[in-house]
């Protein structure tokens, strides 16, 4: 079993749309990041949290340490939100950063 | 400030030759992590430095190697390239762990031909 895992894999939807990606997680953490990738393999780090939720613009990352899952929103979604959506976790007491899969969403016009 | 900045941004190699790649990291930052992505096997941890240190390894063969300099750059290097190396390599700095979000740099993406 992968230590974090994520779902959907694929993710398509219409300009407008309220999109969740989900993020289960094994191991115990301290931090959870949510990355973002477009086309071309600029990352980016969307949030970095450890508790409750934190919101930046249309995104809105919430985690539940006690379950052991995050969750990534985005509001009223937009063709430029198009990428790869990556949750990522420390691995115990190191900086080492276990991925999971990534979420690939297509926001169409 | 800069971001995180790597050299080259492509790189085309033949099965058999080394590579050398590099990373210059955020200014202050004293954590470089090297990370590898592959359509198959996503992205993988290859090694963290923190103070001309390595301080985590992946598991990755003895052909991957790295080093940080006293200025915080880094570099990695690949001997004896094989087919499968072909991949993006990522470095990152800043420490995740504790409290610090990791900023990526954009990547070098080799191509073993």
């Amino acid at each position: 079993k992968n230590e974090v895992e994520q779902s959907p894999q694929n993710l398509t939807a219409q300009e407008g749309e309220f999109i969740t990606i989900n993020c289960s997680y094994s191991v115990g953490i301290s931090a959870l990041h949510w990355l973002q990738q477009h086309p071309g393999g600029g990352i980016v780090s969307l949030f970095m949290l450890s508790s409750g939720k934190k919101k930046h613009g249309r995104l809105i990352a919430t985690i539940n340490i006690q379950e052991k899952h995050s969750s990534l929103h985005i509001t009223a979604s937009h063709p430029r939100d198009s990428a790869v959506y990556i949750c990522a976790v420390p691995a115990y007491n190191t900086d080492k950063l276990i991925f999971g899969t990534g979420t690939r969403l297509q926001v169409f016009p | 400030k800069a971001g995180v900045t790597q050299t080259p941004r492509y790189l085309i190699k033949t099965r058999g030759q080394q590579v050398t790649l590099s990373c210059s990291p955020i200014s202050g930052h004293r954590s470089v992590s090297w990370y590898q992505q592959t359509p198959g096997q996503g992205l993988q941890f290859l090694f963290e430095y923190f103070s001309e240190t390595q301080r985590n390894k992946g598991n990755f063969p003895g052909r991957f190697s790295g080093r940080q300099f006293s200025n915080s750059r880094s570099e990695m290097n690949v001997s004896t390239l094989e087919l499968g190396d072909s991949a993006l390599y990522l470095c990152a700095s800043g420490e995740p762990l504790h409290g610090g979000t990791q900023y990526f740099g954009p990547g070098t993406r080799l191509l073993v031909l």
